[in-house]
């Protein structure tokens, strides 16, 4: 059960785009569509923004989108606000039950 | 209103116990998969524990399996983990969370504060 790998930090100037990936394995990100991307902002619980790699909840904005490519997952957050900047994980079901998150990417607004 | 209420988070010694609670309203209890999520001071999110809907199915996080356990009681709407042989690195704030789809955390609490030192 090791952690999935993000960057520690990205960042983009608003209206910019900024991609942050998540890599895992075949038995995890490679192996299922189960990937779920979160938004946490200092001292509050994390926000659901995508699941099944790429579905949204309702109320989150199209700006952010979601997709794998093998063992790879990938958030999008295209015209940046200022509100987007927190810090962003991605998540993975892991096989028997078991789920795994990523090691977390600080998103900053320029 | 969706509402998931932890609390029981306490300051105590290595070696001891605890139990935490999560008190759910706005929705069917006993419809939902639940998990408990934590997150040590500074870092990131780490996936501790999940259950099914009636508490016949658990799953652990290698590093809490044989000291934490998740259980739930359907005519309380309440989840609990019960966190015995605690550590210093078990500090952390812990949160429940309500699964919807396959693994999708739709709600979270605001998490309880466990810290472990001596």
């Amino acid at each position: 059960q090791s952690a999935l790998t993000q960057p520690p930090s990205a960042s983009g100037s608003p209206g910019q785009s900024v991609t942050i990936s998540c890599t895992g394995t075949s038995s995890d990100v490679g192996g299922y569509n189960y990937v779920s991307w979160y938004q946490q902002h200092p001292g509050k619980a994390p926000k659901l923004m995508i699941y099944e790699v790429s579905k949204r909840p309702s109320g989150v904005p199209d700006r952010f989108s979601g997709s794998k490519s093998g063992n790879t997952a990938s958030l999008t957050v295209s015209g940046l606000q200022a509100e987007d900047e927190a810090d962003y994980y991605c998540n993975s079901y892991a096989g028997s039950n078991n789920f795994v998150f990523g090691t977390g990417t600080k998103v900053t607004v320029l | 209103e969706v509402q998931l209420v932890e609390s029981g988070g306490d300051l105590l010694q290595p070696g001891g116990s605890l139990r935490l609670s999560c008190a759910v309203s706005g929705f069917t209890f006993r419809s939902y998969w639940m998990h408990w999520v934590r997150q040590a001071p500074g870092k990131g999110l780490v996936w501790v524990s999940r259950i099914n809907t009636d508490g016949s199915i658990t799953a652990y996080a290698d590093s809490v399996k044989g000291r934490l356990s998740i259980s739930r009681d359907n005519t309380k709407n309440t989840l609990y983990l019960q966190m015995n042989s605690l550590r210093a690195d078990d500090t952390a704030v812990y949160y429940c969370a309500r699964e919807s789809y396959h693994g999708a955390l739709f709600d979270w609490g605001q998490g309880t504060l466990v810290a472990v030192s001596s």
